[in-house]
């Protein structure tokens, strides 16, 4: 079992849509959860860090954690063709140095 | 200012050349990271930097030498490398974890290529 698991996609949504975006982890110890946005041959983006149970909204996002069930998961309302990215889950331990990163998810916005 | 700025962005270079990454943060944050990441594949960790010490270094081969020369930059070493070792090289910098705040903040990246 992978540690950090994301559907590799694609995810394809038409624009206007609610693209939702999933990820589980195996580690019961992990307390920090944070989704990252990549384009192709860019460095990843920060979008959002989520510690406790429940949502976490910014803008058109919405990070969702669920520590019993082990998952975590992104909304992103009224999507745009420039969402379209890999999104990468990543889980870490408080008080440690290692993030580990999910294979990420292709999402793909159709205009 | 969340920025983490990376020299070059581009590098091609030959398996006899030697040659430099450079990473440097104003966040004033204490740890510092190096990535490798292939293409379509997740960011794999190399080196951790905690107050300028070398904290992880996940069984990377001695080609690859890092360097924390003071808290704001970090280096990277490179000599002798194998055609395998081309990908994108990411820095990265977050406050030390036990300080409650463990974000990674990524700079663009330096996109290696060896010949």
């Amino acid at each position: 079992q992978k540690e950090v698991e994301q559907n590799s996609g694609p995810l394809s949504v038409p624009e206007g849509a609610i693209a939702s975006l999933n990820c589980t982890y195996s580690d019961r110890g992990s307390q920090s959860f944070f989704w990252y946005r990549q384009y192709s041959g860019k460095s990843p983006e920060l979008i959002m860090s989520i510690y406790s149970n429940g949502d976490k909204e910014d803008g058109r996002f919405t990070a969702q954690l669920n520590k019993a069930s082990q998952y975590v998961s992104l909304l992103i309302r009224d999507s745009q063709p420039s969402d379209s990215a890999t999104y990468l889950c990543a889980v870490s331990r408080t008080g440690g140095f290692k993030t580990i990163f999910g294979a990420g998810t292709r999402l793909f916005v159709k205009a | 200012d969340t920025e983490v700025t990376q020299t070059p962005k581009h590098l091609v270079m030959g398996m006899t050349n030697k040659k430099s990454l450079k990473c440097e943060q104003h966040m004033g944050h204490r740890a510092m990271y190096w990535y490798k990441q292939k293409a379509k594949k997740p960011p794999e960790l190399m080196f951790v930097y905690s107050y300028e010490k070398l904290s992880i270094n996940e069984s990377v081969p001695s080609r690859f030498s890092p360097e924390c020369p003071n808290s704001s930059l970090l280096n990277l070493h490179l000599h002798a490398l194998q055609p395998e070792d081309s990908a994108l090289y990411l820095c990265a910098s977050s406050q030390v974890p036990d300080s409650g705040t463990d974000t990674q903040y990524f700079g663009p990246g330096t996109r290696l290529t060896v010949l």
